[in-house]
């Protein structure tokens, strides 16, 4: 069990290029989450997806940023036209089903994508 | 407006001593709490979860208790070991998959 893959660890774009980070979620689960941590400050939610449907992107900004987990396939989070403030971690969650009451497991994270734009 | 706090000062403790850190949060009703500790540049790991209906949970070394009057989850570690140095998160869910997660308290437990 290889757990929450995300690819690549470290990505470096100069201003206005374009970034893709990938999520290979773990194996039997459906349910894929992204996270942005920025220095000093706690994790915070961006979207969450199933398989080809966006169940909720309220805390992913509305321009620029995209994400999609095809029926094949890793989530990919896209960032196009990057700037400064977009230099985070970003990282991946997965669960095997909606979270719940009554669930007695977390989220399975990965190591996450280190983005810094220079 | 909601808020999720833990003490941001690293907490040092000794090896053996247990180590209790403290989650408070204002304006939310959640429906559970979860602990995950993380490494440096690593994703977090989830530890425990406890229900808004249960006082205490144990896992090992670990305890968390959850006071919804008090509004604070408490998480102790028994016997700590230099490995068990980390960066703690609490992060509530309230009734959703949407989980509010706090800054962190960096734990150093000395050899």
């Amino acid at each position: 069990n290889a757990g929450v893959m995300q690819n690549p660890r470290h990505l470096v774009r100069r201003r206005g290029q374009e970034a893709r980070l990938r999520c290979s979620p773990m194996k039997g689960h459906s349910h894929v989450y992204w996270y942005r941590q920025l220095p000093e400050e706690g994790l915070k939610f961006m979207v969450y997806l199933q398989k080809e449907n966006i169940i909720d992107e309220s805390g992913m900004p509305k321009e620029r940023f995209s994400a999609e987990f095809p029926k094949e396939g890793p989530s990919i989070l896209r960032i196009q036209q990057v700037v400064r403030g977009d230099s985070a971690a970003y990282f991946c969650a997965s669960s095997p089903l909606r979270d719940r009451e009554g669930s007695n497991y977390g989220y399975t994270f990965g190591s996450g994508t280190r983005l810094t734009v220079v | 407006s909601q808020k999720i706090e833990q003490n941001s000062e690293a907490l040092n403790i000794q090896e053996g001593k247990t180590a209790t850190l403290t989650c408070n949060y204002t304006n939310y009703s959640p429906a559970y709490l979860q602990w995950y500790r993380q490494d440096p540049g690593r994703g977090p790991v989830f530890l425990l979860l406890i229900r808004e209906n249960e006082k205490e949970k144990r896992k090992e070394r670990l305890k968390v208790t959850f006071d919804t009057t008090l509004k604070q989850s408490l998480f102790h570690i028994t016997a700590s070991q230099p490995a068990d140095s980390a960066t703690y998160l609490c992060a509530l869910a309230p009734g959703t998959y949407k989980y509010i997660f706090g800054t962190g308290t960096r734990l150093k437990v000395l050899a």
